[in-house]
């Protein structure tokens, strides 16, 4: 596609259920990021795939969070037993290659009731 | 992890105007990229940067990598009502990975 695409763009989940959101990167793209963004602030690091390794977790809040790329295209953060400090808006980005400029999607807007 | 302090925090400006935000780290970036956010959508990217001292224009925007490697700062020429929104800083630090640390963000209002 043109562009990242994440579904879905809004999830409303009861606390303690668990959710998948989903991220199609641009084709082609070898890396792959995961933000989280509370109101008013701005993207907070999660965790970086470079095709299908992930390099990077340290950004993750906790080991309710787990996020996957299995083959090396499309990503899905998992948070399993959610929590109302899980709301926010969590995006997806990608970049053609490592050190190139992030380009992401429109977010999925979490709310954990 | 890394702190990105970004000023002003927001801005009232009348349409016409040029407009100066800035952003500062505590330490060496690698990569310094301007974005902007528009409600209920992800960060566009504006302008990269890529070299201490570079200088790059987009249209009416023009940025700057300073030359310690520890701010970066963006000018808006002319503004206009569509200039409305959030702009963020990322950097990317030297020798500590991929990722990117964004700022707070500088909330843009044009008057008309």
């Amino acid at each position: 596609g043109a562009g990242v695409s994440q579904s879905p763009r809004y999830k409303v989940a009861k606390r303690g259920q668990d959710v998948a959101l989903r991220c199609d990167p641009i084709s082609g793209h070898v890396s792959l990021f995961w933000y989280q963004q509370a109101l008013g602030q701005g993207p907070e690091f999660l965790t970086y795939f470079q095709n299908e390794a992930q390099l990077d977790k340290s950004g993750l809040p906790s080991d309710r969070f787990f996020a996957e790329r299995p083959e090396g295209s499309v990503s899905t953060l998992k948070i399993q037993r959610t929590q109302q400090e899980d709301s926010a808006v969590y995006l997806c980005a990608s970049s053609l290659l490592e050190h190139s400029p992030l380009h992401f999607g429109n977010g999925t807007r979490l709310t954990v009731t | 992890g890394q702190q990105l302090n970004q000023s002003p925090q927001s801005m009232f400006i009348q349409e016409g105007e040029d407009v100066s935000m800035n952003c500062t780290s505590s330490s060496i970036f690698n990569t310094w990229l301007w974005y902007k956010q528009d409600p209920g959508e992800g960060p566009v990217l504006l302008i990269a940067l890529y070299k201490a001292g570079e200088l790059t224009s987009n249209g009416r925007l023009t940025a700057q990598f300073g030359i310690t490697r520890k701010d970066s700062f963006l000018n808006i020429s002319a503004s206009i009502p569509s200039d409305v929104g959030i702009y963020f800083c990322a950097g990317q630090p030297a020798n500590t990975g991929n990722q990117f640390y964004f700022g707070t963000g500088t909330s843009l209002t044009v008057i008309p």
